[in-house]
Parts: structure tokens; sequence; C-alpha cells
């Protein structure tokens, strides 16, 4: 069982606004900044959001925010190459451990 | 352009070991911390293993501790991985922290299986 929570699977339609969320605790999305990372049919991860931070070369029609001990990605404006597997991540200070969460398949219709 | 390379995957036999590398290049390496993550055929990815750039301060994931080794040297981070298990199957990648929790880069992986 993961330590940060995601929804398995998200669906939506091209030109749609689509939100992910990552729960967590205080101890890790309650104290620091969540990495989400982008992998397209099991290929290497690549970072989509910094916190709050557009990594370069990143659309802009990806956003992140935080509230609390839940992380939110969402994506406005749908593409089909958005089309991947989405995982957060930050660090856990309780356990000094990097921690994931489990993984949101995003299919584009 | 920052680029992270790892190398030193196969096949092995259950007991055995392996040394993973990370040939990291475009940045200033020993000013970044660097993580060790893998991801099992099918699964999600999975922490290992954190080092600091002056290699100070070590972590490692359950799974691993007593078994992995990480290190690093002027340009390459290394994972030393002994008494391999058929679940250390996976594809293993390194990556650069950017903040405390998230990590900018990823490298492409390297794959390791371990089977009887």
């Amino acid at each position: 069982q993961s330590a940060l929570t995601q929804e398995a699977s998200v669906s939506g339609t091209v030109g749609q606004k689509v939100t992910l969320s990552c729960t967590g605790s205080s101890s890790n999305i309650g104290s620091y900044a969540v990495g989400w990372y982008q992998q397209i049919s099991h290929g290497a991860p690549k970072a989509v959001m910094f916190g709050d931070s557009l990594p370069s070369g990143i659309p802009d029609r990806f956003s992140g925010s935080k509230s609390g001990t839940i992380a939110s990605l969402t994506i406005s404006g749908l593409q089909p190459e958005d089309e991947a597997d989405y995982y957060c991540s930050t660090w856990d200070y309780s356990l000094n451990v990097w921690v994931f969460g489990g993984g949101t398949e995003l299919t584009v219709l | 352009e920052v680029e992270l390379v790892e190398s030193g995957g196969g096949i092995l036999q259950p007991g055995g070991s392996l040394r993973l590398s990370c040939a990291a290049s475009g940045f200033t390496f020993n000013y970044y911390s660097m993580h060790w993550v893998r991801q099992a055929p099918g699964k999600g990815l999975e922490w290992l293993s954190y080092i600091s750039g002056s290699s100070n301060t070590i972590y490692y994931a359950d799974s691993v501790k007593g078994r992995f080794i990480v290190s690093r040297d002027q340009s390459s981070m290394f994972l030393q991985m002994n008494s391999l298990r058929a679940e250390d199957t996976a594809v293993y990648y390194c990556a650069r922290q950017r903040l405390w929790g998230v990590v900018d880069y990823w490298g492409l992986g390297t794959l390791v299986t371990v089977s009887s």
C-alpha cells in the first residue's frame, strides 16, 4: 500500500479539464513540495510539475496545487499525447523516505 | 543539457550481486543530491535510496536496507546490489533532486532481471 493515495484511473475527452489528486499526510504532502511525473508506455518518467512550478518544456495546460495534505495536478485542455500514467511523490520526514503514489492511469477518450 | 545514463543491468541468479552506475553530465554533479528508483514489471515506481551531494547523508528504503549500498564519485552515482532476489527484478532509474522530495531529471533506466 502506497503512502500517497491516487485515483487508479481517470479519463477525459480531448479539450476537457481533468484533475488528478494525491492524498497524503502531515509528514509528507503537508510538509514538502510535491512532484508529479508522467510515464508514457512504461518509458522513463518525466517531471511535469514541481510543486506549483512548471518545468521547462512542459505545456502550460499543466498546473499544480496543494491544500493541506492533498496535492492536485490539473490538465486544462486535455490532448491525446497526455495519455499516460501519472505519479505523485514527495519526502516523508517521519520515515525518512521518498514516497510515491500508486499512480493514476489517464486515458484520453 | 542535463543527462543521466544508467548502466550495469543484466540477468543473474538469486543471491548474486550487481553494481549499477549512473553517469551524470551537463551540470555540477556534486551540487545535487541523487536518488535511485525502480519499477518492477507492471508495477508502480518504488524509491530505493538517496545520497546527498557530499555523500554525508544516505537513506534507504526498508526493502533494500542491508543489501544495497549507494555511493558516488565526481561524476557518477552507484548502486551496489547484493543478495539479489527475484522481487528485485525491475528497471532501475537514477534521478536528480531539485527540491527536497522532488526530482527534475531522470535517466532512461537499466533492466535488472533476477531469475534461476
